[in-house]
């Protein structure tokens, strides 16, 4: 009964390398999201995609891109790691209609140094 | 874009002591969900409340959806050490097919014995 799995839990990079997130949901969503956690200001949403084939921007997508890999999985890339980019990265997911609650993994801990 | 206020940030509390939190909104929300994330963990989906007015419990939790539709409360009843963590609440906007949520800033809930 696995929900969401986020890959990795941990990881340290260098100011300029690159990453993949990755991020699994084993309930059949429609709809995915990739959120930051930083201390005092909640989840800022990132990237969302709708449904299969489909992405759009969040509030905060400058430095990231995603790809919508599947209908199970969504991923999260950063081209050139920034120390602003240090966050608890989150992948959610819902049934799509405008009334399903999103479900969240147990997020990857990023730090760019 | 829109905004969400949640207050307090913290609370300090005996065990047995009820707790109240709330949620205010610059915008009309149709969708009020209150979260809880336990250290290391991801956000996980307490109640979910759909309805001006509605009144909604779980266990020893109850939320309200304000009248007005930009405002929902969280009162704990009873606390209990396992009580411990960051609730946050989330709005949807109408109109919105997706699920995209508004996250507020958290509640740092701790509990003494």
């Amino acid at each position: 009964n696995a929900g969401v799995t986020q890959t990795p839990k941990f990881q340290v990079l260098k100011t300029g390398q690159s990453m993949t997130l990755q991020c699994a949901q084993d309930m059949n969503h429609n709809s995915m999201y990739w959120y930051r956690q930083d201390p005092g200001m909640g989840l800022r949403l990132i990237y969302y995609s709708a449904s299969e084939g489909t992405t759009d921007k969040g509030e905060v997508p400058n430095g990231y891109n995603v790809s919508r890999l599947n209908k199970r999985e969504f991923s999260l890339r950063l081209e050139s790691a920034a120390p602003s980019q240090t966050s608890v990265y989150f992948c959610a997911s819902s049934q799509g209609s405008s009334n399903q609650p999103q479900h969240f993994g147990d997020g990857t801990r990023l730090s760019i140094l | 874009g829109q905004q969400l206020n949640q207050s307090p940030q913290s609370m300090f509390i005996q065990e047995g002591e009820d707790v109240s939190m709330n949620c205010t909104s610059s915008s009309i929300f149709n969708t009020w969900l209150w979260y809880k994330q336990d250290p290391g963990e991801g956000p996980v989906l307490l109640i979910a409340l759909y309805k001006a007015g509605e009144l909604t419990s779980n266990g020893r939790l109850t939320a309200q959806f304000g009248i007005t539709r930009k405002d929902s409360f969280l009162n704990i009843s009873a606390s209990i050490p396992s009580d411990v963590g960051i609730y946050f609440c989330a709005g949807r906007a109408g109109g919105t097919s997706y699920g995209k949520l508004t996250f507020g800033q958290g509640t740092i809930l701790t509990v003494h014995p």
